[in-house]
């Protein structure tokens, strides 16, 4: 079956544009994260989705970047008055099950590479 | 908070040798999951394997095997006939209910 697809995969933007980058995870997985992969980097968590709510938005690392899911798949993360030290890799990943148990494994989407002139 | 170390940034391993990635962790829970992910240069990651906390035996899937020691809160993962294939970054990751933390990964570099 088909995996977790993003877009675009590479965006190349002007410093202070705004970018809207798009997840649809896998069919019927109902959490959805949103990584930061900055160059030769690890992966720094920047929000989770349980459906369409989103019960942790700590990694968000400022108020220009915001994040939504509707109709419990798609999902976009906005960044807005792109600065140069946004430009990374943004990976995205889903899996199963959500809550207070253990979860299945995630997986990943093929990211997209943003750079910010 | 959860954390987790991967204390080696860079390996080399000849191919068709074997070679093993360190991984330790903090936590106070019991009940956990652990993975390690390959990410090669396309960037795309993947599952290479993964452990339930609360079972002792060690996972295995073809040439990648763990060793899980809960009590050390340590996962290394062993690549047995390295292939130039595994040539990767390879991050460890700790999973308790909705939180999920990675290491900073280890490159892997398999030498002809």
């Amino acid at each position: 079956g088909a995996g977790v697809s993003q877009s675009p995969s590479n965006k190349v933007t002007e410093k202070g544009k705004d970018v809207e980058l798009r997840c649809d995870p896998i069919s019927g997985h109902t959490a959805l994260y949103w990584y930061r992969q900055s160059l030769g980097q690890g992966l720094e968590f920047l929000i989770y989705f349980q459906g369409n709510s989103a019960p942790d938005k700590s990694g968000l690392p400022s108020d220009r970047f915001s994040a939504e899911r509707t109709g419990g798949s798609v999902s976009t993360l906005t960044i807005q008055r792109t600065q140069q030290e946004d430009s990374a890799v943004y990976l995205c990943a889903s899996s199963l099950v959500a809550g207070g148990a253990p979860q299945e494994t995630q997986y990943f989407g093929p990211g997209t590479r943003l750079l910010v002139l | 908070a959860q954390t987790v170390t991967q204390s080696q940034p860079e390996m080399s391993v000849q191919e068709a040798e074997t070679v093993t990635l360190s991984c330790t962790y903090d936590t106070s829970e019991n009940n956990y999951y652990l993975f390690w992910y390959k990410q090669p240069p396309s960037r795309q990651m993947i599952l290479v394997i993964r452990q339930e906390a609360y079972k002792q035996q060690n996972a295995t899937e073809n040439r990648f095997s763990v060793n899980f020691q809960k009590a050390a809160k340590s996962f290394s993962l062993k690549i047995s006939d390295s292939q130039l294939g595994d040539t990767a970054m390879y991050f460890c990751a700790f999973n308790y209910g909705q939180n999920f933390v990675f290491g900073p990964g280890t490159r892997l570099s398999v030498l002809p």
